[in-house]
């Protein structure tokens, strides 16, 4: 049984940092496209970004670029998004989800992880 | 920036059918899957139809997807409504970047 389990979240002041974890089981983790994906409170689904397979390939949306960062550790089966310099807009629950690459659907995706930006 | 636009919400009665729809913002999808992922309120998406038009097992045939490439729109048909179909829903793609595209999101009201 495919399972994604995200952890990490948790009050934090604007401008600070938050290191979001995502461990996977079930599948060959190595062999997947892993995706987060946001949504703010009352907001609809967002997406953060993606890494390749092997992490060679990273892309983030415009708004968190130079911020967050992705990262896997295809040896731990596990993937991580390292966020800085958060904002209040950044408020949300965040999902990690894995990514088919030949048509880009999120088939899978965890229970969410609340991350609360506020003073 | 590629977008995806779908209607705020959307309202039927039980036993009736609903469409939902999702347009790009240019040109044509290019050839993009679309697909459609129900959230219900405090839980994850799950799919209810990939590549524009296949239904995961597990999900009634009462819900169906289709594209238009001439009007750039996909669409999502729910017949036979229940109640329990009542959630929001959203229409995903990508464009020649990688990036993942989501549409605004749909509620769906049964009553």
């Amino acid at each position: 049984e495919v399972q994604l389990v995200e952890s990490g979240g948790g009050l934090v002041q604007p401008g600070g940092s938050l290191r979001l974890s995502c461990v996977a089981s079930g599948f060959t983790f190595s062999g997947f496209w892993m995706s987060w994906v946001r949504q703010a409170p009352g907001k609809g689904l967002e997406w953060v970004g993606n890494i390749k397979e092997d992490g060679s390939e990273i892309y983030y949306v415009d708004s968190v670029k130079g911020r967050f960062a992705i990262s896997r550790d295809n040896g731990k089966n596990s993937l991580s998004l390292q966020m800085s310099s958060l904002r209040a807009e950044d408020t949300a629950v965040y999902y990690c989800a894995r990514t088919r690459s030949f048509d880009w659907l999120l088939d899978y995706w965890g229970q969410g992880t609340l991350v609360t930006v506020s003073s | 920036n590629f977008m995806l636009t779908q209607p705020h919400s959307v309202s039927e009665s039980p036993g009736k059918t609903v469409t939902i729809s999702c347009t790009g913002s240019s040109g044509t999808f290019g050839g993009n899957y679309v697909q459609w992922y129900q959230q219900r309120p405090g839980s994850a998406p799950t799919t209810v139809i990939f590549e524009d038009s296949q239904r995961p097992s597990g999900v009634p045939d009462r819900f169906s997807g289709s594209l238009d490439s001439s009007s750039n729109s996909a669409s999502l048909t729910i017949s036979g409504l229940k109640t329990e179909d009542e959630a929001d829903y959203y229409c995903q793609s990508y464009d020649s970047s990688n990036h993942v595209v989501f549409g605004g999101g749909t509620k769906l009201t049964v009553l």
